[in-house]
């Protein structure tokens, strides 16, 4: 399986601020660049997702850029809250071929 | 629809037993992966079928693994013999389009 690389490997947020989690890739063929949120005991769940046609996604308050020329993309969690405390991973697939290629995962805590 | 439905939720086996975990996909996802997370090495692919058939199994990392998918709403992972380095959380997904959604896991500890 082809890497991604995810940084920074935990985060700690003040509530009200903006978490970044960044990811690197380098298979050219993924096509399919999830987010997805895991709470103790529980799999992992879809947050958002984007495919390399588009440059940003926002959902609610949470964004990912995506820079294809860079290989390179991340998610924004504005106003941060905690109850966004979790492990966020991001993940590329190429749809037609494999499954999901997750990066290590961010531990991320957002203190009230 | 109740998501992707795992059992057991823990297993706590002895080193040289079979384990078989169980999965049951969301009704007419075409796609079923089976995935490992620890700590050292996070999500790991095992294998996954389309349509009930095994497409990549390059991620099983011994012949002591196996996976089967009999029909559209069933599959196992069985670890024969078990050892302690298995021990993990095993997460079955399930896919249509690109939708992926995982169970809650099986907890294997084998001691």
């Amino acid at each position: 399986q082809q890497q991604v690389k995810q940084s920074p490997q935990s985060l700690i947020v003040q509530k009200g601020g903006i978490s970044i989690i960044n990811c690197a890739y380098e298979n050219t063929a993924f096509d399919y660049f999830p987010w997805y949120q895991q709470f103790p005991g529980k799999g992992p769940a879809l947050l958002i997702a984007i495919r390399p046609d588009v440059s940003e996604k926002k959902e609610g308050r949470f964004t990912i850029s995506f820079n294809k020329s860079a290989k390179q993309f991340s998610l924004h969690i504005m106003d941060s809250q905690p109850g966004d405390s979790a492990t966020y991973f991001c993940a590329a697939s190429n749809l037609g071929a494999d499954g999901l290629t997750f990066g290590k995962g961010t531990h991320l805590i957002i203190q009230p | 629809d109740a998501g992707v439905i795992q059992s057991p939720r823990h297993e706590v086996t002895e080193m040289g037993q079979e384990v078989t975990l169980r999965c049951k996909p969301i009704s007419g996802h075409d796609y079923l992966f089976w995935y490992r997370q620890t700590m050292m090495r996070g999500l790991e692919l095992l294998i996954y079928f389309n349509n009930n058939v095994p497409i990549d199994d390059s991620g099983m990392p011994e012949d002591r693994f196996s996976a089967k998918m009999p029909n559209a709403s069933f599959s196992t992972l069985k670890i024969q013999p078990s050892e302690p380095r298995d021990s993990a959380v095993y997460f079955c997904a399930s896919r249509l389009y690109y939708g992926y959604t995982f169970g809650s896991g099986t907890r294997l500890t084998v001691v």
